[in-house]
């Protein structure tokens, strides 16, 4: 099993829909959760952490994070085709600051 | 807005040749990472520092591997020699620390091993 998965995708999403995004952990002291954007062969960019249990939002962004499930989500509305892209889920660990990222999901947002 | 810096962006190397790559963290970050990415995959982590000392390298394959960040501002990565296998993107990201989590990510280096 790996530490942190992701549906690869592609999530294919229409133009103002939401994308719902899931990543699952194994380590069940994890303690902080990202979410990166990686656009085609360009480095990873933040747009959302999540510490707590519950849900944070950020502009489009909404992070959802369920600590007994080892479940956290990215949920994007309104969705634009500027939002296609690989979105990253990273999972810092009980032991440190030491991130493990999933594969990635690939979202493509149709006009 | 500050930003982690890496060079070179772009590297094509000979398979058994030496090749370096560097990286300047966002100022005032503690904490420093060597990432290596291989395509349809999450980054995977190579190296951390903290100020200059090596804080997990568990995963460097240190036989043609090193990595050192001398003064604990900017930092190098060796590959000596390179394998085709090496070629991938190598990230650098930085942290503040000491409880601040959030890495940031400079641009990466692509590197194409022939």
């Amino acid at each position: 099993q790996k530490e942190v998965e992701q549906n690869s995708g592609p999530l294919s999403v229409p133009e103002g829909a939401i994308a719902s995004l899931n990543c699952t952990y194994s380590d069940r002291g994890s303690q902080s959760f990202f979410w990166y954007r990686q656009y085609s062969g360009k480095s990873p960019e933040l747009i959302m952490f999540i510490y707590s249990n519950g849900d944070k939002e950020d502009g489009r962004f909404t992070a959802q994070l369920n600590k007994a499930s080892q479940y956290v989500s990215l949920l994007i509305r309104d969705s634009q085709p500027s939002d296609s892209a690989t979105y990253l889920c990273a999972v810092n660990g009980a032991a440190g600051n030491k991130l493990t990222f999933g594969g990635g999901t690939r979202v493509l947002v149709k006009p | 807005e500050a930003e982690v810096a890496q060079s070179p962006r772009y590297k094509i190397t000979e398979k058994s040749q030496a090749v370096a790559f560097w990286c300047d963290p966002i100022s005032g970050h503690a904490t420093l990472y060597w990432y290596r990415q291989i395509l349809g995959q999450g980054p995977e982590l190579l190296v951390q520092f903290q100020d200059e000392s090596v804080v997990d390298d568990s995963q460097l394959p240190k036989d043609r591997f090193s990595a050192e960040r001398l003064k604990g501002v900017d930092s190098t990565l060796k590959i000596q020699p390179a394998e085709l296998g090496d070629s991938a993107m190598y990230l650098c990201a930085s942290s503040l620390g000491q409880d601040h989590y959030e890495q940031y990510f400079g641009p990466g280096t692509r590197l194409t091993v022939t």
